[in-house]
């Protein structure tokens, strides 16, 4: 079974629709994040967490916000999808500096 | 200004050559340093990690930090095609969480 999970794998919306990525991961780890991916752009950091209680923004967390509802699981959702949010996605767990990534989801917003 | 710099490539190189990869970072309180591999629609995977100036080598894979000129490269000796992907280099910054990424290098190995 995969370490770090994300549902769905593929999500096509439109314009305005509220948006649930989930992530779980059975590897333990305290820290999570989430990623998104562009073509020219690479990996941004979207938010992250050390643990249940606590959530930071990373480098472009406009239009999205988070939830962390048990060690091993980290949702994220965009509560009204726009165009320009149509990217890959990616949960990643963390332990220390070394990080893992899920398979990834890949959202279109019409 | 993009703190992680990476040649977007294609790099090519011919099967059982050395490939050399390189990555430049504008911050100098940068403490970590990262190369994934990430093939075509799937995930980054981690392959090595480094965090002293010098070199560091885990199989045919070599990174080496120099900290000084704030430049990272990774080495890949006799490359195989299997080796075809994006390499992508990531930092962690003083102070940080998550890492910042480059926008990776394409390598071909031509067989």
């Amino acid at each position: 079974d995969a370490d770090v999970t994300q549902t769905p794998r593929n999500r096509i919306t439109k314009t305005g629709k509220r948006i649930m990525l989930e992530c779980s991961q059975t590897k333990g780890h305290d820290r999570m994040y989430w990623y998104r991916q562009d073509p020219g752009l690479g990996l941004r950091l979207i938010y992250y967490s050390f643990d249940v209680k606590d959530i930071n923004k990373g480098e472009i967390s406009d239009g999205y916000s988070v939830s962390r509802q048990a060690q091993a699981k980290f949702s994220l959702s965009l509560e009204s999808a726009i165009p320009n949010q149509t990217a890959l996605y990616f949960c990643a767990t963390g332990a220390t500096d070394t990080q893992y990534f899920g398979p990834g989801t890949r959202l279109t917003v019409l | 200004q993009k703190e992680v710099e990476q040649n977007s490539g294609p790099l090519s190189v011919p099967e059982g050559a050395i490939a050399s990869l390189n990555c430049t970072y504008s911050d100098r309180g940068s403490q970590s340093f990262f190369w994934y591999r990430q093939y075509s629609g799937k995930s980054p995977e981690l392959i090595m990690f480094i965090y002293s100036n010098g070199d560091k080598e885990d199989g045919r894979f070599t990174a080496q930090l120099n900290k000084a000129s704030q430049y990272v490269s990774l080495l890949i000796r006799d490359s195989q095609p299997s080796d075809s992907a994006t390499y992508l280099c990531a930092v962690r910054r003083e102070g940080a969480d998550g890492l910042t990424f480059g926008k990776g290098t394409h390598l071909i190995i031509q067989p």
